[in-house]
């Protein structure tokens, strides 16, 4: 089936700054990428729906001034946490559907960790 | 809002048992549905998926089953293996135009050997 790599898989960062997350469809081209979020236990949560050349969608109570997307191309979609708290520590996971409405594949995911 | 959940959030079954993991979902709109298994500290990965025109699909050791009436969907695990344990969850797509799939809580498989 398809890939999707997500990079990094971890990272921990301090307070206050900001961390990019990068999100690849290496083998098709993803017009619409999506981020999800995962608390410890919980399901995953939709962020925003990222589309290729155009500003991304997000959900409701999403602030989009922190969780920043970027999707300069038809394979790669950013996600830009800034100015993160210890609150937004989480599993960060993207998607990526091909052409037409057939499954999604997703990325292995990023561990957040500010501290 | 409207929302895909399920009955059971564990679910702990004896090596070679079949295993039955349930969803309820809540919009009559949604034409697509997928499950997926979670191991800890990965992305989700694809099981097997079902339309709506359909009440039924096999594959490996997984079928799925819908019941549109009910607003209901099964999966059921053949001969469960220790490597089957993880959190499994269902996933709709609403319809055309929305095309971010909506997750249900989850549910917890755990294989007794």
């Amino acid at each position: 089936g398809a890939v999707v790599s997500q990079h990094p898989s971890w990272v921990i960062c301090k307070s206050g700054t900001s961390v990019k997350i990068e999100c690849r469809s290496l083998d098709f081209q993803a017009t619409t990428m999506f981020w999800y979020r995962q608390f410890p236990k919980q399901s995953l949560m939709l962020m925003a729906t990222s589309n290729e050349g155009s500003k991304a969608t997000y959900e409701q109570g999403v602030e989009k001034d922190k969780f920043l997307i970027n999707h300069a191309s038809l394979t790669l979609s950013t996600l830009t946490v800034t100015s993160a708290h210890p609150e937004d520590s989480s599993f960060y996971i993207c998607s990526a559907r091909g052409v037409g409405e057939g499954e999604a594949f997703f990325g292995q995911g990023t561990r957040l960790t500010v501290v | 809002g409207e929302s895909v959940g399920l009955h059971l959030p564990t679910l702990s079954v004896q090596e070679g048992d079949n295993s039955i993991i349930n969803c309820a979902y809540s919009n009559s709109a949604s034409d697509y549905f997928i499950w997926y298994k979670q191991e800890s500290g990965k992305g989700p990965q694809f099981i097997i998926d079902i339309r709506s025109n359909m009440d039924k699909r096999q594959g490996q050791r997984v079928t799925v089953l819908l019941n549109k009436t009910v607003k209901h969907l099964s999966l059921q695990i053949a001969a469960t293996q220790p490597g089957d344990s993880a959190v499994y969850f269902c996933a709709e797509n609403v319809g055309t135009g929305r095309r971010a799939l909506t997750f249900g809580s989850g549910t917890r498989l755990q294989v007794q050997p």
